[in-house]
């Protein structure tokens, strides 16, 4: 059963590019988190999604940001207009279901993003 | 908002030792899981052990074990007999058993193992 899969692990960008980070959860996963780490920090909450479904995204920037999990397909992060601060970790995180379950979330191996 | 706070930045231990990682935490609710995430160098986030707030009994999971103080709202990590492969990040998290669906982590602490 693979686990949650990121791609690209890397990805550079030049200031005003557009950066596309996808998330496939791991196998029966329906619920996908996406976080963001910057240096020497912790994990900050970005958004929750279900299929096709945005539930909270609380903690989305208001502009340039956006996700989606569509029907089929992994989930994408998507940053457009990149800017020096946007560089950070990406990180997916998937659930088989909302609470009450085993509660813990399953962490892709992040996307490091860099702009140039 | 919930918050999770670990105060201690930073913190080594001997190997085979013992180290405990403090995590404190904020909320209101009374049905909850913590727990504490592993980060090392290669940036993947492991779940080391979880505890549901309903159990009293604190969860313990091989070498690693939590002090969970619910009226305190106290969550410590404790590593017995340290190895090297211990080193990383440690992330204490948060998550409603009720409400919602984020984790709340708190900013982590950094442990190293020296040999």
């Amino acid at each position: 059963n693979a686990g949650v899969m990121q791609n690209p692990r890397h990805l550079v960008r030049r200031r005003g590019q557009e950066a596309r980070l996808r998330c496939s959860p791991m196998k029966g996963h329906s619920h996908v988190y996406w976080y963001r780490q910057l240096p020497e920090e912790g994990l900050k909450f970005m958004v929750y999604l279900q299929k096709e479904n945005i539930i909270d995204e609380s903690g989305m920037p208001k502009e340039r940001f956006s996700a989606e999990f569509p029907k089929e397909g992994p989930s994408i992060l998507r940053i457009q207009q990149v800017v020096r601060g946007d560089s950070a970790a990406y990180f997916c995180a998937s659930s088989p279901r909302t609470a009450p379950n085993t509660g813990e979330l399953f962490f892709g191996e992040g996307s490091r993003l860099t702009v140039l | 908002a919930q918050t999770v706070t670990q105060s201690q930045p930073e913190m080594s231990v001997q190997e085979a030792e013992t180290v405990t990682l403090s995590c404190t935490y904020d909320t209101s609710e009374s049905d909850y899981y913590l727990f504490w995430y592993k980060q090392p160098p290669s940036r993947q986030m492991i779940l080391v052990i979880r505890q549901e707030a309903y159990k009293q009994q604190n969860a313990t999971e091989n070498r690693f074990s939590v002090n969970f103080q619910k009226a305190a709202k106290s969550f410590s990590l404790k590593i017995s007999d340290s190895q090297l492969g211990d080193a990383a990040m440690y992330f204490c998290a948060y998550r409603s058993a009720n409400t919602g669906n984020q984790f709340y982590f708190g900013t982590g602490t950094s442990l190293t193992v020296i040999p």
